[in-house]
C-alpha cells in the first residue's frame, strides 16, 4: 500500500511570493491534516479535513494561508505572500475511521523563505 | 493550552540497554495515545498506538498508560544504534494530535 506522497520535497522561494505544497493521501483515508513543524519543535495542526469538508482550521493564518481538498481526495494548502517566519516543515498526514485516530505521515516539505 | 511535556533530552544509553521515554499531558479528555520516531530530516513514522490503561508491547517496544496520572510511557528494550531518533508523544483529544516537543534518544555501541 502507498504511503502519503506530498510534493515538492524542498522550495526555496523569497519573501513575499506565493508556494503551493500538493498532497495525495493513503488510499481509502477519508481525514486528511496539514500539519506544519518548526526545529526542535513537534508538528502543528494546521487545518483539518473529513472528506472535502474543512472541519478544524482554527490554526490556519487565514489572512496568507490557505487550503482546499476538491474530491475529498488530494489537497493543496498554499501561502501567499511567505514571509521569512513560514520556513519550516509541512506534514500532510491521513487516518481511515477504522483506524482509530492513528495517523500517517508524508515525508513533508521543507519550506526555506528567503 | 493543552500541553504535552516531554523531556527534551538527549538520553543517552548504551546499546543493549533499555530506554524509557516519559510523557505526561494536560487534556483529560484524551483516549487515544501514540508514540512517533523521527529521525533527524525525516517525517514522523508511527511506532506505538494505546489506548487503555496498562502496558501493550510490540517487539522490543512497550507502551505503558496511566490516565488518571495523565502519564504515558514508551520503554525500548535491547536497545539499537538505529534506534537513535527523536520520539514524539502525542495524545489525541477528538480532532488531531497534540504533540510534544519530542525527547532525542541517543544509543551508544
Amino acid at each position: 500500500e502507498a504511503g502519503v506522497v506530498q510534493s515538492p520535497r524542498y522550495k526555496i522561494i523569497e519573501k513575499k511570493q506565493p508556494v503551493a505544497f500538493w498532497c495525495n493521501p493513503i488510499s481509502g483515508h477519508n481525514t486528511l491534516y496539514w500539519y506544519r513543524q518548526n526545529l526542535g519543535q513537534g508538528p502543528e495542526l494546521l487545518i483539518r479535513y473529513e472528506n472535502e469538508e474543512a472541519v478544524d482550521d482554527s490554526q490556519l493564518p487565514k489572512d496568507r494561508f490557505s487550503a482546499e481538498r476538491l474530491k475529498g481526495v488530494d489537497s493543496t494548502l498554499k501561502i501567499q505572500p511567505a514571509e521569512l517566519g513560514d520556513s519550516a516543515v509541512y506534514l500532510c498526514a491521513s487516518s481511515s475511521a477504522e483506524g482509530r485516530s492513528a495517523q500517517y505521515f508524508g515525508p513533508g516539505t521543507r519550506l526555506l523563505v528567503l | 493550552q493543552k500541553e504535552v511535556e516531554q523531556n527534551s533530552g538527549p538520553l543517552s544509553v548504551p546499546e543493549g540497554a533499555i530506554a524509557s521515554l516519559n510523557c505526561t499531558y494536560s487534556d483529560r479528555v484524551s483516549q487515544s495515545f501514540f508514540w512517533y520516531r523521527q529521525y533527524s530530516g525525516k517525517s514522523p513514522e508511527l511506532i506505538m498506538s494505546i489506548y487503555s490503561n496498562g502496558d501493550k508491547e510490540d517487539g522490543r517496544f512497550t507502551a505503558q498508560l496511566n490516565k488518571a496520572s495523565q502519564y504515558v510511557s514508551l520503554l525500548i528494550r535491547d536497545s539499537q544504534p538505529s534506534d537513535s531518533a527523536t520520539y514524539l508523544c502525542a495524545p489525541y483529544s477528538g480532532y488531531a494530535l497534540n504533540f510534544g516537543k519530542g525527547t532525542s534518544l541517543l544509543v551508544t555501541p
